[in-house]
């Protein structure tokens, strides 16, 4: 089975713009969920969705913003860019218990 | 209560030592327990989990011990290699939110010395 997919793996945006970042989850998972990790913060829970619909939503502004399809990939939306939203962006998958998957991330910086 | 406390934030072990890495929770209803593994440039991969109905868990040289009445739960990695050097990361979730959100550790940066 091919593991999670994440594009694109390197991005870099200036500040006030808007970025899309897509996911690919392992073949028949339904649920993908979304962290951000920084030096300074680790590894936070950004949202969940599980057949298209978001289930849990992690202590994160409205800018951020997720949607996952009928094929369960998942797209997740900053707009407005700020500096401290530099981060690794992982994704991750999992159906039909709890044992997340990760992709390999996607490197935003914003400049 | 949401939080996961972990512990050293590095460690270095001689090749063929046993490294420890403690994970402390607060929130009685998490459930489930996995640890992962992320080398630089990589996604955080999942290394072994455990649930509150057993007290060990062991796949190869990885083991996880878990004290239900401590609230606490460590890896250990039996004969240390030097391709063991990663970060090492805690989680912790709680099936009963019908969402897979994992709460993470700080992590552990791991250096396994030949």
């Amino acid at each position: 089975k091919a593991g999670v997919t994440q594009t694109p793996r390197y991005l870099i945006k200036t500040r006030g713009q808007q970025v899309t970042l897509s996911c690919s989850p392992i073949s028949g998972h339904r649920s993908v969920s979304w962290y951000q990790q920084t030096p300074g913060q680790g590894l936070q829970f950004l949202f969940e969705y599980f057949s298209e619909t978001q289930r849990n939503k992690g202590n994160f502004p409205g800018r951020f913003s997720g949607r996952q399809f009928s094929n369960s990939r998942s797209e997740m939306n900053v707009s407005t860019l700020e500096l401290g939203d530099s981060a690794l962006y992982l994704c991750a998958s999992s159906f039909p218990d709890n044992e997340q998957f990760f992709g390999p991330g996607t490197r935003l910086t914003v400049l | 209560q949401q939080q996961v406390k972990q512990s050293p934030q590095s460690l270095i072990v001689q090749k063929g030592g046993i490294s420890i890495i403690n994970c402390a929770y607060e929130n009685t209803a998490f459930d489930y327990f996995p640890w992962y593994q992320q080398f630089p440039g990589k996604g955080p991969a999942l290394l072994i989990a455990i649930r509150p109905d057993v007290s060990e868990k062991k796949e190869g040289r990885f083991t996880i011990s878990f004290n239900k009445s401590a609230k606490q739960f460590s890896l250990h990695i039996m004969d240390s290699q030097p391709g063991d050097s990663a970060t090492y990361f805690c989680a912790a979730s709680r099936a009963g939110d019908s969402s897979y959100k994992l709460i993470f550790g700080s992590g552990t940066r791991l250096l396994v010395r030949p």
